[in-house]
């Protein structure tokens, strides 16, 4: 592993089925973050941990929830999916307070019919 | 609220230069990004302003206004791998970053 990387690349999941979304890190990175990106309306954020054991709410959190057991994984889960929800979702890690901006996974494309 | 703008797309040729304008009007400021993001692919790191003035980095370079709210991206000697999406996004007061739409720059030969 070297980075951030996410799992499943791409995914087809039916309406109203449950789906965890994986993100690993081996930067030791405190800060990480759950985005989606829509064409036209660039990225918005979903949750976010500012250390292991701590998580907070984006812009968009409704209809997903995020853990952070510890430092390096950081799952999101949409509960029970629904159309709206089709979107490339991107994980991304950064330190606190820094100049270096935030790394990003190459993302899951995720659709839901 | 919060916002950035910058324009939707842009097309330039091979061989010159191009800027990609960015404003901003977010609560607080802590520093503005420049991403750039290829097709299909994740967003990568370009640049980082937290100072008024020009910031050089090789065919690139990024400038900052904080009394103006304006940002923008200078790409030089433009190669056909420069086509990509250019993010621009503000970190506020509580350092969450703000993003833009992008802006998708096409080149030409």
């Amino acid at each position: 592993i070297a980075g951030i990387t996410q799992a499943p690349t791409s995914q087809i999941l039916a309406a109203g089925r449950r789906m965890t979304l994986r993100c690993t890190q081996d930067m030791r990175h405190n800060a990480m973050y759950w985005y989606r990106q829509d064409l036209g309306l660039g990225l918005r954020l979903i949750h976010y941990s500012n250390t292991a054991g701590t998580t907070g709410k984006g812009e968009v959190p409704d209809g997903y929830s995020v853990s952070r057991a510890n430092t390096d994984d950081f799952p999101l889960t949409l509960a029970s999916a629904v159309p709206s929800q089709t979107s490339v979702y991107f994980c991304a890690s950064s330190e606190l307070l820094t100049e270096y901006g935030y790394t990003f996974g190459s993302g899951t494309r995720l659709t839901v019919v | 609220g919060q916002n950035i703008d910058q324009p939707t797309e842009m097309t330039a040729t091979e061989g010159a230069i191009v800027q990609i304008n960015c404003t901003y009007q977010t609560s607080g400021f802590n520093g503005l990004f420049w991403y750039q993001q290829h097709a299909g692919e994740a967003p990568t790191f370009l640049s980082y302003n937290v100072l008024d003035g020009l910031e050089e980095k090789g065919r690139f370079s990024s400038f900052l206004s904080r009394s103006k709210g304006y940002s923008y991206l200078l790409l030089k000697e433009l190669q056909m791998k420069d086509s990509a999406s250019y993010l621009c996004a503000v970190l506020d007061s509580n350092y969450q970053l703000i993003w833009g739409a992008g802006t998708k720059l096409i080149i030409k030969p």
